[in-house]
């Protein structure tokens, strides 16, 4: 069964401190990964989209990795913000067109002045 | 720039009631998703619009129906409102499928059917 798997569930963390959050994936055939930013009350914003020859995308403050052979993902936040205070969700498309996203239930991070 | 909007923002309902959830983006793109988000849950594909004339089911469209109006709007519609509906509703819009295409997503329609 197609699945992601994100840890930890909920991260709480000072401002200006660095971050890292998983995400482990089943998902079989893999066509990419995404990550996304979610604001409490708000719709989700994509932060990076990596296909499998990418190991490494970077936006901003945020830079996103992959394992193919390991199926795995992380997302690094640097010197974090209380603005980075937001669910991040890692999703994997299982093929290259239409409609099949497999959604992580997400990672809740706050961040703490 | 609007981006994708949806409309209302949020509605109570009871049950057996129904209702259109609207969604239209502004960026002339060709394929079009409704999502719900339920608590400790990842978002779940009700039903896509690849291009303009054409819907197709996704994971869990039973209860749910869809109308790709034209190009801009794609709407969601609940005929017979149930509890296990309550929950929160996004549109999203891509330029044409999933393949690399970012995905941008409304601000969501939070239900409640008592």
């Amino acid at each position: 069964k197609n699945q992601v798997e994100q840890s930890p569930q909920s991260l709480i963390i000072l401002e200006g401190k660095n971050c890292t959050l998983q995400c482990n994936y089943t998902v079989s055939p893999f066509s990419n990964l995404r990550w996304y930013k979610q604001d409490t009350g708000r719709g989700p914003v994509s932060l990076t989209i990596m296909t499998f020859s990418e190991n490494t995308k970077s936006n901003g403050r945020y830079t996103a990795t992959l394992d193919a052979d390991t199926k795995q993902s992380s997302l690094h936040i640097t010197a974090s913000q209380l603005s980075d205070s937001a669910s991040y969700i890692c999703v994997v498309s299982d093929r290259g067109s239409q409609g099949n996203l497999i959604f992580g239930k997400g990672t809740k991070l706050s961040v703490k002045p | 720039n609007a981006g994708v909007t949806q409309t209302p923002k949020f509605q109570v309902l009871k049950t057996g009631q129904s209702m259109t959830l609207q969604c239209a983006q502004d960026m002339n793109h060709n394929s079009m998703y409704w999502y719900r988000q339920d608590p400790g849950m990842g978002l779940r594909l009700i039903y896509y619009s690849a291009s303009e004339g054409t819907t197709d089911k996704g994971e869990v469209p039973n209860g749910y129906n869809v109308s790709r109006l034209n190009k801009r709007e794609f709407s969601l519609r609940l005929e017979s409102a149930a509890p296990s509906q309550t929950s929160v509703y996004f549109c999203a819009s891509t330029s044409d499928g999933l393949a690399l295409n970012i995905q941008y997503f409304g601000a969501g329609t939070r239900l409640s059917v008592l």
